[in-house]
C-alpha cells in the first residue's frame, strides 16, 4: 500500500463548478501538507501549504487537513478552463523536508 | 529572475550511455532534490542534498549518481545501470527549516532509444 493515495481521475467538471480533490495517507508522522498544480510537460507549482490540521483559504482555493482521519482536501471554486491540470498532493514529516507525493489527479474544466 | 534552471529540456540518448542533467538555482537554498516522474505517476525521490558536499539516497537511487560541489548546482547522472531511464526528471530546492516549501524547475525529458 502506498503511503499517500490519490485518485488519478480524470475529473471532468463544467466551468464555474466546484472542484473537489482529496488524498488519504497512512503515516501519522506527516505534519506539513501541500498541493501542487502541474500543467502538461511543466514542473509542479505550489498552490497551498498547510501545517497540521485545519483549513486555509487563498482566493478560489481552500485546503483542508483532517489529521484524525488522515485525509486532506483541496477545493477550487468557480473553476476555469485554465484550472485544467494535474493536481498533486504532497506531505512531509516534521523535519528533513522530504516530500512524499500522491500520484496526482487530472482535472478537466470544460467551457 | 530567481529560480531553478534545468537543462537540457529534451534529451535523447542511446541505451548504455551515461547522461548528465544540469540543475542550477539562484534562490540561495541550502537543500536540493531530484525527482523522477513517469507518465500518469506521482514524483519519486532519487537523491537529495541538504548541504554542499553531502547528499543522501532517496527512494529510487539505483542507477543514478549526483554531486554537490557548489551550493547552486546539483547535477544528476543517469548511468547505464538504470534499467528504465526514460522519464521526466525534476530538480527542486528549498531551505532546510522543517516544513519549508519546495520549489521545482521546469523539468528535463529524457528518452533512451
Amino acid at each position: 500500500q502506498k503511503e499517500v493515495e490519490q485518485d488519478p481521475g480524470p475529473l471532468s467538471v463544467p466551468e464555474g463548478a466546484i472542484v473537489s480533490l482529496n488524498c488519504t495517507y497512512s503515516n501519522s508522522a506527516f505534519q506539513y501538507f501541500m498541493w501542487y498544480r502541474q500543467y502538461s510537460r511543466k514542473g509542479p507549482e505550489l498552490l497551498m501549504y498547510t501545517y497540521s490540521s485545519g483549513n486555509k483559504e487563498d482566493g478560489r482555493f481552500t485546503a483542508q487537513v483532517d489529521k484524525s482521519s488522515k485525509y486532506i482536501s483541496l477545493f477550487i471554486r468557480d473553476s476555469q478552463p485554465s484550472d485544467s491540470a494535474t493536481y498533486l498532493c504532497a506531505m512531509a514529516k516534521a523535519a528533513g523536508n522530504k516530500l512524499t507525493f500522491g500520484g496526482g489527479t487530472r482535472v478537466l474544466v470544460k467551457p | 529572475d530567481g529560480g531553478i534552471t534545468q537543462s537540457p529540456k529534451y534529451l535523447f540518448r542511446k541505451e548504455g550511455q551515461n547522461v548528465t542533467l544540469s540543475c542550477e538555482q539562484n534562490l540561495n537554498h541550502d537543500a536540493m532534490y531530484w525527482y523522477r516522474q513517469d507518465p500518469g505517476q506521482g514524483l519519486r525521490l532519487i537523491y537529495y542534498s541538504q548541504i554542499v558536499n553531502d547528499f543522501q539516497k532517496g527512494d529510487i537511487a539505483e542507477g543514478y549518481s549526483v554531486s554537490r560541489e557548489k551550493k547552486e548546482s546539483f547535477p544528476l547522472t543517469v548511468t547505464s545501470a538504470q534499467k528504465n531511464p526514460t522519464a521526466f526528471y525534476l530538480c527542486a530546492s528549498s531551505q532546510t527549516d522543517p516544513g519549508n516549501t519546495i520549489y521545482f524547475g521546469e523539468g528535463s525529458w529524457l528518452t533512451v532509444v
